[in-house]
């Protein structure tokens, strides 16, 4: 596996708490994506970052904050969780130009309940 | 913004035969197409890609196929292996700023012993 770690690698948390997971990279890739995995969707875009404190949103990124202070680590906070966001959520890393690879971690399970 | 299709959504095949999976993209400004193999309980796998200006690639039992102006492109799998089970993504990916990698819903293949 690439050089990527996430945590917790599975949470059970309650509605309306907030909850952050983390990315940790070690291959110094510029690009950093959040995608949640859920039956019948494939992997969605929540977030992504282009670089340090560069960050954008993706296509499911209502209730969900990111932050990237170093180039190793992208965090993904869930203000308020809901029971809609229980899913899995996987980080992405990817390297510098146009047609670069992307690897995965090996994911968050999250429950909301 | 792009939208990939993929077909089937399930696919059993007995050891030894060739599987197929498909997929479709909408916009024409992507120009990287890679799959990936997910296994379960962990984070999908990248097996092989190809670029715009390639219209097949292989490696080994398995192949890429790509139709720019049709915009589709295939994976192929022979001589299958019980291995070979695990859920198949396609994406597609723009060579623009960002990167961003747009996935199909998937392809559960099961190889039949």
């Amino acid at each position: 596996d690439a050089g990527i770690t996430q945590s917790p690698r599975h949470k059970v948390t309650e509605t309306g708490t907030p909850v952050t997971l983390r990315c940790h990279q070690t291959e110094n890739h510029r690009y950093m994506y959040w995608y949640r995995q859920d039956p019948g969707h494939g992997l969605r875009l929540i977030h992504y970052s282009y670089g340090v404190k560069d960050t954008d949103k993706g296509e499911v990124s209502d209730g969900y904050s990111v932050s990237r202070s170093k180039t190793e680590d992208f965090l993904l906070t869930l203000e308020s969780a809901t029971s809609s966001q229980t899913s899995v959520y996987f980080c992405a890393i990817a390297g510098t130009g146009g047609g670069t690879e992307a690897f995965f971690g090996q994911g968050t399970r999250l429950t909301v309940v | 913004g792009e939208n990939v299709e993929q077909h089937p959504s399930t696919l059993s095949v007995q050891e030894g035969d060739s599987a197929v999976i498909k997929c479709t993209y909408s916009d024409s400004a992507s120009n990287y197409f890679p799959w990936y193999k997910q296994e379960l309980g962990k984070g999908p796998q990248l097996i092989i890609d190809i670029r715009s200006n390639v219209g097949e690639k292989k490696d080994q039992r398995i192949a890429v196929t790509l139709n720019k102006t049709a915009k589709h492109f295939s994976l192929h799998i022979t001589e299958t292996q019980p291995e070979d089970s695990a859920v198949y993504f396609c994406a597609a990916s723009p060579h623009n700023y960002g990167q961003n990698f747009v996935f199909g819903p998937g392809t559960r293949l099961s190889v039949l012993p």
